[in-house]
């Protein structure tokens, strides 16, 4: 089975500081590993995924992640806030035969100030 | 083209009574996803339907049930409402049940209020 683990269910950052939104996964198999965001009152919209291949991972707005299997980690980061960049985060799971529903994270409420 | 559209958006309903919530996927795609979001719980999975054919199923007791028809579309359907049922259902689509391309393409949710 699969679980992921956001840690801090808030985070607030400065506008033009360093974005690090934490994730940890638990996974039997190989992972394929996906943050989501989601504005108020909307759905959620892919920022990127990690499926095979290169561990560092380049999404959309600037963020990215780097998966790394010996911590068991997928952390999003993102060098410079914005403040449209405040949002809800989610980190999601699924193993990597892909037909299995993602797991996701309880998410992580990002916040900027100016 | 178009996104993943639900309908209605929002809606209050009474304790007891029934809600059909509604989905339409992207155009081609196939698989229909279903999650309920709450502040305490997450995004927890209801269901997911591909052909029409049911093909997981989250830990949500009976009164949660869905349904796929021809065309893609996907309904939900939740009986004898509790206040606990208040969410945002999210409808997620994808064009196969295998996300390893993309993961889902999420709708903008149906926000329930049980009263």
């Amino acid at each position: 089975a699969q679980s992921v683990t956001q840690l801090g269910s808030h985070v607030s950052v400065s506008e033009g500081a360093l974005v690090l939104l934490r994730c940890n996964y638990s996974s039997s198999v190989p992972p394929y590993l996906f943050w989501y965001v989601q504005y108020p009152n909307q759905g959620l919209q892919l920022l990127l995924k990690y499926t095979t291949g290169a561990t560092l991972v380049k999404g959309i707005n600037g963020f990215e992640a780097e998966f790394k299997k010996s911590e068991t980690s997928f952390h999003l980061t993102k060098p410079s806030a914005h403040m449209s960049d405040a949002a809800e985060y989610f980190c999601a799971v699924t193993p990597n035969s892909g037909n299995t529903p993602l797991v996701f994270g309880k998410g992580t409420r990002l916040s900027v100030i100016a | 083209k178009a996104g993943v559209t639900q309908t209605p958006r929002y809606l209050i309903k009474t304790r007891g009574q029934q809600v059909t919530l509604s989905c339409s996927p992207i155009s081609g795609h196939r698989s229909v996803s279903w999650y309920q979001q709450t502040p305490g719980q997450g995004l927890q999975f209801l269901f997911e339907y591909f052909s029409e054919t049911q093909r997981n199923k989250g830990n949500f007791p009976g009164r949660f049930s869905g349904r796929q028809f021809s065309n893609s579309r996907s309904e939900m359907n939740v009986s004898t409402l509790e206040l606990g049922d208040s969410a945002l259902y999210l409808c997620a689509s994808s064009l196969t049940v295998d996300r390893t391309g993309y993961g889902y393409t999420f709708g903008s949710g149906t926000r329930l209020t049980v009263v």
